[in-house]
This record gives C-alpha cells, sequence and structure tokens, in this order.
C-alpha cells in the first residue's frame, strides 16, 4: 500500500465549476498535509497546509482534513483554465510522501 | 530574496559517466532535501542534509548515490555510473527549520534538474 494516494485523473472541470481533489494516506500518526501544484515541466508550489481537523480556506481553496477517516481534500472554487495543473497531497509523519498527482483540467 | 536554486537544469549524460546536481537553498535556509521525479510517479524522498550533516538519507540507493551539503557552497548530489533507470527529475527544497519541528515543515522547491542518461 501507498503512503499517499490519489486518483491521477484526469479531472476535467468547466470554468467557473468546483474542482474536487482527493487524497488519502496510510500512516495514522501523520502530522502536516500539504497541497502543491505543479505545472507541466516545472517545479512543485506549495498551495496550502493544513494540520487541524476541519476546513482552512484561503482564497479560492479550501483544504479539509479528516484524520480518523486519513483523507485529506482540496477544493478549488470558481475554478479558472490557469488552474488546470496537477495537483500534489504531500504528507508529512517522519518524513515526506508524495501522491503521484492528480491531472485536473479547467474547460473554459 | 532569490528562491531555491539548481544547476545545471538539464544535463545529458552517456551511461557510465557521472552526474553531479547542485542546489542552492534559499537565504536563510539551511535544510535541503533532494527528491526524484520519475514519469507517471510521484515524488520520491531521497536525502535530508543540514549544513555539513546527511540525518536522512533512508530513500537513497545504496550504491552510486551520494549528497553533501558543506559549510560554504550549494548541496551536491552526486550520480555516479549513471544508468538510464536514472533518467528523472531531480528536485531540490528547503527549508528554515529542521525536519520534525511541528507545524514548521513546510519546504520550497527548486525549479529541478532533469537529467538525461543516453
Amino acid at each position: 500500500q501507498k503512503e499517499v494516494e490519489q486518483n491521477s485523473g484526469p479531472l476535467s472541470v468547466p470554468e467557473g465549476a468546483i474542482a474536487s481533489l482527493n487524497c488519502t494516506y496510510s500512516d495514522r500518526g501523520s502530522q502536516s498535509f500539504f497541497w502543491y501544484r505543479q505545472y507541466s515541466g516545472k517545479s512543485p508550489e506549495l498551495i496550502m497546509f493544513i494540520y487541524s481537523n476541519g476546513d482552512k480556506e484561503d482564497g479560492r481553496f479550501t483544504a479539509q482534513l479528516n484524520k480518523a477517516s486519513q483523507y485529506v481534500s482540496l477544493l478549488i472554487r470558481d475554478s479558472q483554465p490557469s488552474d488546470s495543473a496537477t495537483y500534489l497531497c504531500a504528507v508529512f509523519g517522519n518524513q515526506f510522501y508524495f501522491g503521484t498527482g492528480t491531472s485536473l483540467t479547467v474547460i473554459p | 530574496n532569490a528562491g531555491v536554486m539548481q544547476n545545471p537544469r538539464h544535463l545529458v549524460r552517456r551511461r557510465g559517466q557521472e552526474a553531479r546536481l547542485r542546489c542552492s537553498p534559499m537565504k536563510g535556509h539551511s535544510h535541503v532535501y533532494w527528491y526524484r521525479q520519475l514519469p507517471e510517479e510521484g515524488l520520491k524522498f531521497m536525502v535530508y542534509l543540514q549544513k555539513e550533516n546527511i540525518i536522512d538519507e533512508s530513500g537513497m540507493p545504496k550504491e552510486r548515490f551520494s549528497a553533501e551539503f558543506p559549510k560554504e557552497g550549494p548541496s551536491i548530489l552526486r550520480i555516479q555510473q549513471v544508468v538510464r533507470g536514472d533518467s528523472a527529475a531531480y528536485f531540490c527544497a528547503s527549508s528554515p527549520f529542521p525536519q520534525g519541528v511541528l507545524y514548521q515543515e513546510t519546504q520550497y522547491f527548486g525549479p529541478g534538474t532533469r537529467l538525461l542518461v543516453l
């Protein structure tokens, strides 16, 4: 079982819609959770981090964490074509583990 | 404030040659991480270094790979006798805080070095 699992997609949403990206992790002792955005051929760029159960909002982005279910998600409201990228979920317990990423395409 | 810098951005090597990848962390950051990203795969942790110390190299292949972060100068990831399977993007990330400091684990990534082994 992989430490961090994501649906590879591709996920397509129309412009203006809500994009929902999901991630599960295996280490129940994980403490910190991150979402990175990676454009093709570029480096990962930190979007959000979350440590506590519940929701954390930053602009159009909302991260949701449920430690009991070992589940973390990222919602992107009012999706824009510029949001088209691969979104990486990262989890830190005693080491960083990254998911393989979910490819998102926002259709104009 | 310059971000994490890596060079070269692209590196082509023939099988059996050595590849040397460099990473300069963000100003004020003394913690460096190296990751490898293969096509269709996620980022894989390789090694975590502080100045003059290797803290965690559990993700490093046992042979041909080595890393250092000297007191002066950039961190270097060295791959000896490269093989085609080493072709990948190698990313460096830096942090101002030690790994394991709760709620301070955020890392900032460099642009990566794309290694192609012919």
